[in-house]
Order: structure tokens, then C-alpha cells, then sequence
């Protein structure tokens, strides 16, 4: 059964970059849509977007001006990269796996909670 | 964007009694290609991330009991859990994958009377 494991700093400084990891275990990451999705109490969930390794990528307009989502370092990882936070991005950040777009979310990490503080 | 809208905001009901969540969607999410609407379902305890239990608006996740059911199409959409025991206390969301980007409602909570 496919893993999900979310990593990075819990604490970033106002006007600073986010970056998370999310590892991929117990299967291929290749095939797979990946996306990243945030709950904070003030907006629920948001979708933030998704990677596709076979080479696609697409952003929320609403944060498309400030996000990357990207292959990571090691070979089942997914990176995201957000810049210039605010106490707004102070949210839980979950990856999780579709086999399509356009399809549901079957498989999602324990997230990780990220606060901007100075 | 595609709204939904689930009501009521939280529910209580008595162990072994009925519980119906609504979510209603700003247009339709009915693809007419494969006639099928692109909404999900998931719940989501204290401290873990939401579970999958429906898709495609009535298609049930494997392993989801068949007392949890869901039905409706293209703006209107209904959660039923039928005899509601304790472990189903959660948070309700429903989602739509029609179009980018995709949504959430804002979810119902389930609580035991």
C-alpha cells in the first residue's frame, strides 16, 4: 500500500519561501497525479495543485503566482514551494495521489502544519 | 470556481438513527461524456487527514460500510450513514473534480445526541 509522508519546516518568517517534501513509499510515483492541499480554519480545504511525472503541472489561479510544485530530490518525492508567506499560508499541508486528473483523492499523507510567525 | 455548499454546518443525532448531509454545487458537475458526476465524499477525524468514501457521487470506497450511501446529480448532492454509531462522529466534506480548481465544501459535523 502506497505511502504518503509530508516533510519541511514547521515555523516560516513573514515574506519568506515555503518548501515541504512529500515521500512517496510502498509504490511508484510515476503514473500518478500528486497534489498538494491545505486546510487552514479560516478557508477549509484548498486545493493548491498538482504534478504530473509524466510531465504536467497545474496551479490554483489564486496562489499560481507564488507556487512550484516539482519533482524532489530523490526519485519518489514531490516538492512544494511557496514564496513570499504570509500569516495566511499558516495552514496544514497535505500531498495526496489520484490516478487521474480530474478524479478523486484516494490517497492522502498525514500532513504537516505549517505556521508563518515571525 | 465551482461553490459547494453543504448544510447543515454541524448534525446531531442519537446512536443507531439516520443522518443526511447536503452539498450543493454552484453549476453542474455532471460530465456529459461519460454521464457521470465528478463529486466525492471523504470524512476527516481530530488530527488525521480526510478519507475517501465515495466517488463518482455514489460509488462507494472500498472498505466504507454499505450503511454509508450517497446519491444525487449534476447541483444536488446527498451523504446518508444509516444506523450512526460512535465511530462515525467526524467531519463530512464533499469535493468536486468537475473542473479546476478543484473544491471543497465547507463541511458538516457529525455528532452523537
Amino acid at each position: 500500500q502506497v505511502h504518503l509522508q509530508e516533510s519541511g519546516p514547521g515555523l516560516v518568517k513573514p515574506s519568506e519561501t515555503l518548501s515541504l517534501t512529500c515521500t512517496v513509499s510502498g509504490g511508484s510515483i510515476g503514473g500518478d497525479y500528486w497534489s498538494w492541499i491545505r486546510q487552514s480554519p479560516g478557508k477549509g480545504l484548498e486545493w493548491v495543485g498538482y504534478f504530473y511525472y509524466g510531465g504536467s503541472v497545474l496551479y490554483n489561479p489564486s496562489l499560481e503566482s507564488r507556487v512550484t510544485i516539482s519533482k524532489g530530490r530523490s526519485e519518489n518525492q514531490l516538492s512544494l514551494r511557496l514564496d513570499s508567506v504570509t500569516a495566511a499560508d499558516t495552514a496544514v499541508y497535505y500531498c495526496a495521489r489520484s490516478t487521474n486528473n480530474y478524479e478523486h483523492f484516494h490517497a492522502w499523507g498525514q500532513g504537516i502544519l505549517v505556521t508563518v510567525s515571525s | 470556481d465551482i461553490v459547494l455548499t453543504q448544510s447543515p454546518d454541524s448534525l446531531a443525532v442519537s446512536l443507531g438513527e439516520r443522518a443526511t448531509f447536503t452539498c450543493k454545487a454552484s453549476q453542474s458537475i455532471l460530465y456529459s461524456v461519460d454521464n457521470k458526476n465528478y463529486l466525492a465524499w471523504y470524512l476527516q477525524k481530530p488530527g488525521q487527514p480526510p478519507a475517501l468514501l465515495i466517488y463518482r457521487a455514489s460509488s462507494r470506497q472500498s472498505g466504507v460500510p454499505d450503511r454509508i450511501s450517497a446519491s444525487g446529480s449534476e447541483t444536488h448532492f446527498t451523504l446518508t450513514i444509516n444506523n450512526v454509531q460512535a465511530e462515525d462522529v467526524a467531519l463530512y466534506f464533499c469535493q468536486q473534480y468537475y473542473d479546476t480548481p478543484y473544491t471543497f465544501g465547507q463541511g458538516t459535523r457529525l455528532e452523537i445526541k
